[in-house]
């Protein structure tokens, strides 16, 4: 069985600081790990993808993420905030195979203050 | 290349009704998903189809069911529709096992 923790519904920065979301998970099998954004009235947008080879992953709009087998984690960060980063960041796993089904965690709301 | 489709946008039912969902994945793509997402509850999985097949389901009655045709394009029906069938229903689709999910915007369901 698989499952995902983000811890916190809310998280609220500055435009220009340092964006963190923190994402951890439980596998019985080796993860696939996936950041996705969803603005409003909109479906989700793949941000990133972990699936085993390098363990730090960039992505799209200057976010990346660092999957940490020691640690079960996979914690999304950018650099610098910007106002258009302001939306609901999902962290989801699911394991090799074909009929391994996506889980996703509940979800963090992402404010960038100006 | 287009990306996943999904009609209505938007459906204002009343208990009791049926409904079918529509979703055209993106082309190449066999395998299509079906998610519910609400506020309390989250993202949830319904089922996912390959090549016409179910492959995968989650845990909602039987009142929620599925197909895909030999296009790969996916229909999702409820039945006996209830207050808490309320939510917005995403399609996702992918070209092989273990790639990313590429989402559709939704159907928004309210049930009056």
């Amino acid at each position: 069985a698989q499952s995902v923790t983000q811890l916190g519904s809310h998280v609220s920065v500055s435009e220009g600081a340092l964006v963190l979301l923190r994402c951890n998970y439980s596998s019985s099998v080796p993860p696939y790990l996936f950041w996705y954004v969803q603005y409003p009235n909109q479906g989700l947008q793949l941000l990133l993808k972990y699936t085993s080879a390098a363990t730090l992953v960039k992505g799209i709009n200057g976010f990346e993420a660092e999957f940490k087998k020691s640690e079960t984690s996979f914690h999304l960060t950018k650099p610098s905030a910007h106002m258009s980063d302001a939306a609901e960041y999902f962290c989801a796993v699911s394991g090799p195979g074909a009929n391994s089904k996506l889980t996703f965690g509940k979800g963090i709301t992402l404010s960038v203050r100006p | 290349k287009a990306g996943v489709t999904q009609t209505p946008r938007y459906l204002i039912k009343t208990r009791g009704q049926q409904v079918t969902l529509s979703c055209s994945p993106i082309s190449g793509h066999r395998s299509v998903s079906w998610y519910q997402q609400t506020p309390g509850q989250g993202l949830q999985f319904l089922f996912e189809y390959f090549s016409e097949t179910q492959r995968n389901k989650g845990n909602f009655p039987g009142r929620f069911s599925g197909r895909q045709f030999s296009n790969s394009r996916s229909e999702m029906n409820v039945s006996t529709l209830e207050l808490g069938d309320s939510a917005l229903y995403l399609c996702a689709s992918r070209a092989e096992e273990n790639q990313p999910q590429h989402f559709g915007d939704g159907t928004r369901l309210s049930i009056l």
